[in-house]
């Protein structure tokens, strides 16, 4: 069965550090991949997109994220974390249909 | 250009009431969707809609309708509301184009307690 994981329920940052948000895909096919970010009280905002080309896509925020085929992983990432970018972050899917599946969401914790 | 437009952002409903949660985008998208959410769950489809007047179900359809009279309006429709349904829903829309790369754009929920 298709599906998307995120392992990590949360990660948490010092400012200033880089971070890594994990997202593993299960897959037949080239999938669409997709990162949202979604702050308290809003819905989910796009942040980047995985189509074809290039494995390393760059997103808003200063946010990029990697694909990996061999390890049908796309890990989202940042040089260095803002206190601001605290909020629940969802890796979803597209796989030759009209509908996203959603990873669980990872809870990103900014300290400053 | 609005977006994704939710009403109501909170509720709260009494076992076996009824209530429509309304949706509208003004960025002449064909699909568009119904999700729920909740804590530790992610997001789960309830239904959508590939255009005006073509509605489908998604993962979690049972306790809900919908209809899709106008490209812009989406409305889910509770007719027996149960706790189970408690939740916060997301209405999302995107272009057209089957196996489209685009992203879909969220409106900002509407929170739903049934006691």
């Amino acid at each position: 069965a298709q599906s998307v994981a995120q392992p990590e329920d949360q990660v948490n940052v010092a400012e200033g550090n880089p971070l890594t948000v994990k997202c593993t895909y299960s897959v037949s096919g080239n999938p669409y991949l997709f990162w949202y970010v979604q702050y308290p009280n809003r819905g989910l905002q796009f942040l980047l997109k995985y189509i074809t080309g290039d494995n390393l896509v760059k997103g808003s925020y200063g946010f990029e994220a990697e694909f990996n085929k061999s390890q049908t992983s796309f890990h989202l990432k940042k040089p260095s974390a803002l206190v601001s970018d605290s909020a629940l972050y969802f890796c979803a899917v597209r796989f030759n249909t009209d509908k996203l599946i959603f990873g669980t969401g990872t809870r990103l914790q900014v300290f400053p | 250009n609005a977006g994704v437009t939710q009403t109501p952002k909170f509720r709260i409903l009494k076992i076996g009431q009824s209530m429509t949660l309304q949706c509208t985008q003004d960025m002449n998208h064909n699909y568009m969707y119904w999700y729920r959410q909740d804590p530790g769950m992610g997001l789960k489809l309830i239904y959508y809609s590939v255009g005006a007047g073509i509605t489908d179900k998604g993962e979690v359809p049972n306790g809900y309708n919908v209809s899709r009279s106008t490209t812009e309006d989406f409305p889910l429709r509770l007719e027996l509301a149960a706790p189970s349904q408690t939740s916060v829903y997301f209405c999302a829309s995107s272009h057209t184009g089957q196996y489209s790369n685009q992203p879909q754009h969220f409106g900002d929920g509407t929170r739903l307690s049934i006691l």
